[in-house]
């Protein structure tokens, strides 16, 4: 079952803050973030395992709510750089190894 | 250290030849996918295996085959290719479930 990320798409000011949602119908042993640009293969972002767990990277963190089956990606002060296509994908508690990612949400900062 | 290596990077192929996709890897990870994206969308699973000797399907399995020739490598093969297959495939291996996935630079396959 494939997660459900929201929204669709962004546009931000450079600076701006961001969240990505991402939600599955499913109870899930893990949460990944990956960022994608044009033409490039994904960049791993973070993994999240454990319920509640948040994990960040200077502006970029991550948290988990394994109750409501549910993860949200924030972007902090933006940066040109962080354009991009960002993807979730999730491992099930009874279907590890198989990930399957969202449709993406693609990221669009501007001067 | 190459890490994940797909070949060929880029091949045109008209409907019905067959081709296979390569993978390997130097990371001496247990587990490897097959992905494919087609234009603007997400990634969907194609096949995968946990570790060497196992194969799983993923989302959208149908016109594909797998491999899993050793520890390293794990092979793609196209046996009739449609129009329908024409997409970026990525490869993509982890050292186990829970850990980071890395990709490989994707192979872009035109079907005509």
């Amino acid at each position: 079952q494939q997660p459900v990320q929201s929204p669709q798409a962004v546009i931000l000011r450079e600076g701006e803050d961001a969240v990505i949602n991402c939600s599955s119908s499913k109870a899930l042993y893990s949460v990944h973030w990956y960022r994608q640009k044009h033409g490039e293969a994904p960049v791993f972002l973070m993994i999240l395992l454990k319920g509640g767990e948040q994990k960040g990277h200077e502006k970029i963190s991550a948290s988990f709510n394994e109750k409501k089956q549910q993860s949200s990606l924030y972007l902090t002060a933006s940066q040109l750089s962080y354009s991009g296509t960002y993807f979730c994908g999730t491992e099930g508690r009874d279907s590890s190894y198989k990930l399957i990612f969202g449709s993406g949400t693609r990221l669009l900062v501007r001067p | 250290n190459a890490g994940v290596t797909q070949t060929p990077k880029f091949q045109v192929l008209k409907t019905g030849q067959s081709m296979t996709l390569q993978c390997a890897q130097d990371m001496n990870h247990n587990s490897m996918y097959w992905y494919r994206q087609d234009p603007g969308m997400g990634l969907r699973l194609i096949y995968y295996s946990a570790s060497e000797g196992t194969t799983d399907k993923g989302e959208v399995p149908n016109g594909y085959n797998v491999s899993r020739l050793n520890k390293r490598e794990f092979s793609l093969r196209l046996e009739s290719a449609a129009p329908s297959q024409t997409s970026v495939y990525f490869c993509a291996v982890t050292r186990d479930s829970g850990n980071t996935i890395y990709f490989g630079e994707g192979s872009w396959l035109t079907v005509v």
